[in-house]
Parts: C-alpha cells; structure tokens; sequence
C-alpha cells in the first residue's frame, strides 16, 4: 500500500470548514483514498473513500487532485463533536484486507 | 452504518490471567474480522485476521500462542490474551467488513485492557 503524508494537527473554529490535506505521491492506479477518524478512546469510524472523482456524503466531501498525488477532506461546518485524529489512508478497494494506519492528523475544533 | 459491538469496553485484570475480548456482527455476517491493538499516542497496529470456520492469520511478530482467536460463527469472533503481563496493556479494537459494504471496515468500540 502507498503511504501517506499528514500533517500532525491542526485547529479549526467551531462552524468553520476544516480542510485536512493528504499527500499520496505513490498510489497506484488501482488505489483507492480512504478517510476514518478516530474520536478519543474510540474505535475508528469510516468517513468517505474516493478512486479519482471527488466524493461527497452526509459527514464530508473528498477532493482528490487531477494527478492523484494529494488529496483533501472537507469537514464543511466542523462542531466540537469533529474534534479527533483523522487518517488517510491508501489501500486497494474490493474485499479490504488489513488497514495500515499512519499517525493521521489531530483536528481540534476550537469554540 | 453496520454495528460492530465489542466487549468488554474496559477490563482490568492481574498478571498471569487470560482475558476474553468479543466482537460481534449485530446485523450483518462477518465472514472476516480484524483485531487491531492501539498503545498510548500511538496508531491502530494489525494484530491478526480472523476468517470464519478456519485458523487466523498472525501479523509478523504477534504471538498465536498468547493471543488466542476464535472466530466460530458470522457474527462473533473472540480474542482471548493469555496469562496477560503489563506489557499486554492496550487497547484492542476489532473490525469487519459486511458483505454489501466489503470495501468499509466498521469498528468496534474497542476493549482498554490494563493488566496489573
């Protein structure tokens, strides 16, 4: 599976967008971006997962750029409850085998 | 979503002693399940891979031996860590993926073991 590049953390304002990057400069074609977050002494939930085109669902909208190298989750209102380690991660879609988590990125949503 | 529900959330328990950990599929069938352990400030690591009705399959370096996988029906696979140390300490989270929805995993809530 190709890795993923997150940044540590970052802060949002309550209300506000958060826009959480993700870079992939090594996926393969066949490599789908997948998005989960895991909210303190919690298991991971799924937010959103994309090929090529962008995504967009009931908690989030995923950009993915044209090359495929990066991509971008959108939180569009971002609530206290948003506040949580979000990872990104590249693996094959089908029938998932293992996911390999990086240290994703804290999101602190601030009032 | 599909519910995955694991139990016990929290245990705590003396060196030496086994524990069993549950994961169960609440309305859909497992036919493959993950076990996950996660230390403190650290990432989701694989622990194992549970297939239904045959042996599970060990991530390099975790013990088959000490951490005993039971995954007899689709809904519910067990995780049990015998004669549990301190070092066992951690928390354990299982996932699986539903048969309309295999390109999802869906977690547990976890299990926060501390051995004492």
């Amino acid at each position: 599976d190709a890795k993923t590049t997150q940044p540590t953390s970052m802060d949002c304002a309550e209300g506000r967008a958060a826009n959480l990057p993700c870079n992939h400069s090594t996926i393969s074609g066949n490599e789908y971006v997948y998005w989960y977050r895991q909210i303190h002494s919690q298991g991971p939930q799924y937010i959103i997962h994309g090929l090529k085109n962008n995504e967009t669902n009931e908690m989030a909208s995923l950009i993915i750029t044209e090359d495929r190298k990066s991509s971008t989750l959108i939180l569009p209102h971002a609530t206290l409850r948003d506040t949580a380690v979000y990872y990104c991660i590249v693996t094959y879609g089908g029938s998932q085998g293992n996911l390999i988590f990086g240290k994703g990125t804290k999101l602190s949503v601030k009032p | 979503g599909a519910v995955v529900s694991q139990h016990p959330s929290r245990v705590i328990c003396k060196s030496g002693t086994s524990v069993k950990i549950e994961c169960r599929s609440l309305d859909f069938q497992a036919t493959t399940m993950f076990w996950y352990r996660q230390f403190p400030k650290q990432s989701l690591m694989l622990m194992a891979t549970s297939n239904e009705g045959s042996k599970a399959t060990y991530e390099q370096g975790v013990e088959k031996d000490k951490f005993l996988i039971n995954h007899a029906s689709l809904t519910l696979s067990t995780l049990t860590v015998t004669s549990a140390h301190p070092e066992d300490s951690s928390f354990y989270i299982c996932s699986t993926t539903a048969e309309i929805a295999k390109n999802i995993q869906y977690f547990g809530a976890g299990t926060r073991l501390s051995v004492l």
